[in-house]
């Protein structure tokens, strides 16, 4: 069954740096797209970034282009988030998900169960 | 960027029947060479990730009840619970994945048991 394992969240201070990771089972990881999600507490859905299946194009919204990088190892079947410079405003649960199968422009059809990033001084 | 408007922000509904909840995109988010609208639908319980129930607006995801159903095309769309069971209390939040970047989310909508 697919299953997506996210880790690396924790308390870090404003500024510095966290790297997420998500690994992947029960499905081919290199012919699906791949995104990052986050929740603040109490509040609604934010996606923050988004990789094709090779990993050749990265997106972002621009809340946190420039500070965030995307990228994925199709050996390892592993996704990663690296954050930077993070900001109070960035405290989130992070979830990572998978695309539809059939390409770009999909919803999301799998879920990991997400992982809290703390950023406070 | 698209925007996308839920209503309303909660309703509570008695257990049996119907819950009805609005979505409207700042944006078309049809694709006419295709005909298809780009807009799913999540159920959120507390605690859980979201889990997709409806794709391209009206296609309801494998294992998703039959009670729950998508319609709407262009930029308004509804996602119905025909008859409310306990299990269904949640946020809805729709999504648009037409004009992208950015991925935009509805506000969400909270359902509750009257």
């Amino acid at each position: 069954q697919v299953q997506l394992v996210v880790s690396g969240g924790g308390v870090v201070q404003p500024g510095r740096s966290l790297r997420l990771s998500c690994e992947a089972s029960g499905f081919t990881f290199s012919d699906y797209g791949m995104h990052w999600v986050r929740q603040a507490p109490g509040k609604g859905l934010e996606w923050v970034a988004g990789i094709w299946d090779d990993g050749s194009n990265q997106y972002y919204p621009d809340s946190v282009k420039g500070r965030f990088t995307i990228y994925r190892d199709n050996f390892k079947k592993t996704l990663y988030l690296q954050m930077n410079s993070l900001r109070v405003d960035d405290t989130a649960v992070y979830f990572c998900a998978r695309d539809q199968e059939g390409g770009y422009k999909r919803p999301f059809d799998f879920w990991g169960q997400g992982t809290l990033v703390t950023v406070s001084s | 960027d698209i925007v996308m408007t839920q209503s309303p922000a909660s309703l509570a509904v008695s257990l049996g029947e119907r819950a009805t909840i609005n979505c409207k995109s700042s944006q078309s988010v049809l694709f006419t060479s295709n005909n298809k609208n780009y807009l799913g639908w999540y159920q959120q319980k507390p605690g859980h990730p979201p889990k997709l129930l409806i794709s391209w607006a009206s296609t309801r995801e494998s294992g998703v009840p039959d009670r729950f159903s998508g319609s709407g095309s262009g930029t308004d769309f509804t996602l119905t619970i025909s008859s409310l069971q306990a299990e269904d209390v949640a946020i809805y939040y729709c999504q648009q994945y037409y004009d992208i970047p950015p991925i935009t989310f509805g506000q969400g909508t909270r359902v509750e048991i009257k």
